[in-house]
């Protein structure tokens, strides 16, 4: 299965935009972005996904590299709430689509 | 629409005593997904199950874990002769629908976090 790369924290104040990278150099030309973030205390939540092109909806946008073996998260305006483990998941069509596979994470954290 | 429901929230056992995790799905939701959260890591994948069917186990330890969602009633993480090791926090998730569809995301509940004395 295709692993990704995360750092394991990023920081960021309040109300600025944060970009949290992803390298998944061994991807496939059928597995898909996605991405979870999971608060404390929480179970995870679906944040964002993609394929090829570039992404958006009401809580982020996704940057997909050219050659699909990087992605960016893109969070517009930090908020507080925001303060969360983000969990970059490449999902390959298959047997194994439904095999969530999380690696470490990015742990962000938000300061006011 | 209420979401994911796990319960208890929280569950003690001393070594060696039976744990039972529950977990209902969202309404509608016929797939079931059981995960593992260590202690600053991430989600490890245990087993994935329909109604009245084990499709892939092959996340769950070989020895004491099983997992069943009945016809009626919540999907049942079963952990028996519990140990220190065991102690976690469970996430269930569910899904409408198993086909590879890029819009098939899974709904996590709470979670279930057990600790083992």
């Amino acid at each position: 299965d295709a692993k990704t790369t995360q750092p394991n924290s990023m920081e960021s104040n309040e109300e600025e935009p944060v970009h949290l990278p992803c390298n998944h150099s061994t991807i496939s030309g059928t597995d898909y972005i996605h991405w979870y973030r999971q608060l404390p205390s929480q179970g995870p939540e679906y944040v964002i996904h993609g394929l090829t092109s570039n992404v958006n909806n009401r809580m982020a946008s996704l940057a997909i590299a050219e050659d699909r073996k990087s992605s960016t998260l893109i969070l517009h305006r930090a908020t507080l709430r925001d303060a969360a483990v983000y969990y970059c998941i490449l999902r390959s069509r298959g047997r194994n689509f439904n095999k969530f596979y999380f690696g470490s994470g990015t742990k962000l954290n938000v300061k006011p | 629409n209420a979401g994911v429901m796990q319960n208890p929230r929280h569950l003690v056992r001393r070594r060696g005593q039976e744990a039972r995790l529950r977990c209902s799905p969202m309404k509608g939701h016929s797939h079931v997904y059981w995960y593992r959260q260590l202690p600053e890591e991430g989600l490890k994948f245990m087993v994935y199950l329909q109604k009245e069917n084990i499709i892939d186990e092959s996340g769950m330890p070989k020895e004491r874990f099983s997992a069943e969602f009945p016809k009626e009633g919540p999907s049942i993480l079963r952990i028996q002769q519990v140990v220190r090791g065991d102690s976690a926090a469970y996430f269930c998730a569910s899904s409408p629908f198993s086909a590879p569809s890029s819009y098939n995301e899974q709904f996590f509940g709470p979670g279930t976090r057990l600790t083992v004395l």
